[in-house]
């Protein structure tokens, strides 16, 4: 398998625009999480699922994000719109229950 | 509420010498697992070591070790004979039994080695 794929790996957009971050999960793995890093406040979980279903979504910090996962091989991660304070990289990873969790390679989001 | 703890923010070494980095943990479940991330210069997130709440024994891998203390609620982890390439970011992360997928992670340590 080639791991969680997480894409872009790098965006850049201007403040307002809506953007879209992707990630393709292990086959197999029944959760997908979606962190958030940041040198203030480190890796927070925003949300994460178990077959397709979103379970806890307290980290998620604004309306403005939203995430998805229609299938079990994708989610998406929304923020509409963005603000220069959103800048972070976000990980996307999965786990099969009881393992440990793999990440993806995450993507640095610049707002500008 | 869970909480994981990892004071040192940077330690610098010069190759050779043996480190070790902390992590203490707070939980009231009885049932948990804590694990140690490494993350190099190039930002991935790599697994090294998974370890439940029932196994309080020693391990190590290689030049790597990790000390799992119920008593003290540490679980820390040595480098031995440190090299360059050993430079990253090192992520202490629980979760408990309930929500064992939910990762708590900790601010991480920045770990230097110098040739």
């Amino acid at each position: 398998d080639a791991g969680v794929i997480q894409s872009p790996r790098h965006e850049v957009t201007e403040m307002g625009q809506e953007v879209t971050l992707r990630c393709k999960p292990i086959s197999g793995h029944d959760y997908l999480f979606w962190y958030r890093q940041t040198m203030m406040r480190g890796l927070e979980l925003l949300i994460y699922f178990n077959n397709n279903v979103p379970i806890d979504d307290s980290g998620m910090p604004e309306d403005r994000f939203s995430a998805k996962m229609p299938n079990a091989s994708f989610s998406t991660l929304k923020i509409q719109p963005s603000e220069p304070r959103d800048s972070a990289v976000y990980f996307c990873a999965s786990t099969g229950g009881y393992t440990e969790a793999f990440f993806g390679q995450g993507t640095r989001l610049t707002v500008v | 509420a869970q909480k994981v703890t990892q004071a040192q923010t940077e330690i610098s070494v010069v190759e050779k010498e043996d480190v070790t980095l902390d992590c203490v943990y707070e939980t009231r479940d009885t049932t948990y697992y804590l694990f140690w991330y490494k993350q190099p210069p190039s930002g991935e997130l790599v697994f090294l070591i998974r370890r439940n709440s029932f196994d309080e024994q020693n391990e190590i891998s290689g030049r790597y070790s990790w000390n799992f203390q119920k008593s003290t609620s540490s679980f820390n982890f040595t480098i031995t004979a440190s090299q360059v390439v050993d430079s990253a970011v090192y992520f202490c992360a629980l979760s408990e039994a309930k929500n064992t997928d939910k990762l708590i992670f900790g601010t991480g340590t920045r770990l230097q080695v110098f040739p």
